[in-house]
């Protein structure tokens, strides 16, 4: 990817379980973003977390930020079969975003 | 909520044909606009940035007169895939930057280019 890796590539959970994500990025950031996107379909944003801030949390999801090492992590509870889609991270940087490789999320019914 | 379309949302074309793809920003206007594709499994790339009424800005390795950028008004970027050939086949994915906005941008639903 143009910025950064997330792992895992895919994950497999079963409905209720939490699902967590991680992205890594290679430059200085505004901030960090992370989207979902279903099969085929466009982005929808999720949360903003400022490189200012730990932690964020919006519903179900918590978002984290280390600015020293350069990583984020998602983390979605009480997954649902709904949450089934790919995840990216992306950085906001000199007025550009830039998406990581992304995580495949497929929770199982 | 902000509403970015595009329009068509799939095309399919011969190889050697120009294809248009136009985005607009439904319900704010757009000083910035980003182009993007992706391919099958794979994240989104950033091609260009395109602010209106000036050139627009390409990313490393992609090709200014291949991927033809107009963004004529603050509601309106068009990409036009010139020549195409089937290696151009991809997703192509627009955002817009509403004007005052700084980190947040918003998302049109995607246009699938299959050339033959």
């Amino acid at each position: 990817s143009q910025q950064g890796e997330e792992d895992p590539q895919a994950l497999s959970i079963q409905e209720g379980e939490n699902a967590t994500m991680n992205c890594s990025y290679k430059t200085s950031i505004n901030n960090l973003q992370w989207y979902r996107q279903n099969s085929g379909r466009g982005l929808v944003h999720l949360i903003l977390i400022r490189s200012n801030e730990r932690e964020k949390h919006s519903g179900r999801l918590r978002v984290t930020l280390d600015t020293s090492k350069k990583s984020s992590s998602l983390l979605i509870t009480a997954s649902r079969a709904a949450d089934t889609a790919s995840y990216f991270c992306a950085t906001y940087n000199f007025n550009k975003f830039y998406f990581g490789s992304g995580t495949k999320l497929n929770v199982k019914p | 909520g902000a509403v970015v379309s595009q329009h068509p949302s799939w095309v399919i074309c011969k190889s050697g044909t120009s294809v248009k793809i136009e985005c607009r920003s439904l319900d704010f206007q757009a000083t910035t606009m980003f182009w993007y594709r992706q391919f099958p499994k794979q994240s989104l790339m950033l091609m260009a940035t395109s602010n209106e009424g000036s050139k627009a800005t390409y990313e490393q390795g992609v090709e200014k007169d291949k991927f033809l950028i107009n963004h004529a008004s603050l509601t309106l970027s068009t990409l036009t895939v010139t020549s195409a050939h089937p290696e151009d086949s991809s997703f192509y994915i627009c955002s817009a930057r509403a004007l005052g906005s700084t980190d947040t941008q918003y998302f049109g639903p995607g246009t699938r280019l299959t050339v033959l």
